[in-house]
């Protein structure tokens, strides 16, 4: 799992101000899955994506939330207006065309809203 | 919607004693199941898996059970050792293939 990259590993945040998660699949890997972790919980299923396409995002919030797998580059996930609830731990994983059988996790950005 | 919970939050075992962790699952549909380790300050690590067609599967040290019928998966690790440490969750596959539903998982301490 050390090929995928996440970064940062700790960002803090104030209050209204806007977060975004940085997610480098392993190489060629063209799945990207990002998932938030609560203390003490379980890992919440936030949204899939493909290049170029998000194919589920029926764990994203509605709203200030959004997530991207360009082309070229990383995954974004990016968090407007930042609330003290979003405070988490944001796990990106990535897996091949073939799926979740060869699925590997990052390190995680821990979120801090203070 | 599909939940996937454990019988024990925590779990402490004497080192070179078997810890087996249990884990429950809601929807009968699943049919591929994983179990992850996560230490403290890292990212789930894949431990092993086991497709609903099969009743047990093992690997080095750890052994999966799966009973379909009571909707049950179990992780046994033999002769536990201090670097067995950590939180050990336990996922299913969604019925779209695209989402693994976690449970709240279990803290294994292992005691010297």
């Amino acid at each position: 799992n050390a090929g995928v990259m996440q970064n940062p590993r700790h960002l803090v945040r104030r209050r209204g101000q806007e977060a975004r998660l940085r997610c480098s699949p392993v190489k060629g890997h063209s799945h990207v899955y990002w998932y938030r972790q609560l203390p003490e919980e379980g890992l919440k299923f936030m949204v899939y994506l493909q290049k170029e396409n998000i194919i589920d995002e029926s764990g994203m919030p509605k709203e200030r939330f959004s997530a991207e797998f360009p082309k070229e580059g990383p995954s974004i996930l990016r968090i407007q207006q930042v609330v003290r609830g979003d405070s988490a731990a944001y796990f990106c994983a990535s897996s091949p065309p073939q799926g979740w059988t060869e699925a590997f996790f990052g390190q995680g950005t821990r979120l801090t809203v203070v | 919607g599909e939940s996937v919970g454990l019988h024990l939050p925590t779990l402490s075992v004497q080192e070179g004693d078997n810890s087996i962790i249990n884990c429950a699952y809601s929807n009968s549909a699943s049919d591929y199941f994983i179990w992850y380790k996560q230490e403290s300050g890292k990212g789930p690590q894949f431990i092993i898996d086991i497709r609903s067609n099969m009743d047990k599967r093992q690997g080095q040290r750890v052994t999966v059970l799966l009973n379909k019928t009571v909707k049950h998966l179990s992780l046994q690790i033999a002769a536990t050792q201090p670097g067995d440490s950590a939180v050990y969750f336990c996922a299913e596959v969604g019925n779209t293939g695209n989402q693994f539903y976690f449970g709240t998982g279990t803290s294994l301490t292992v005691i010297p």
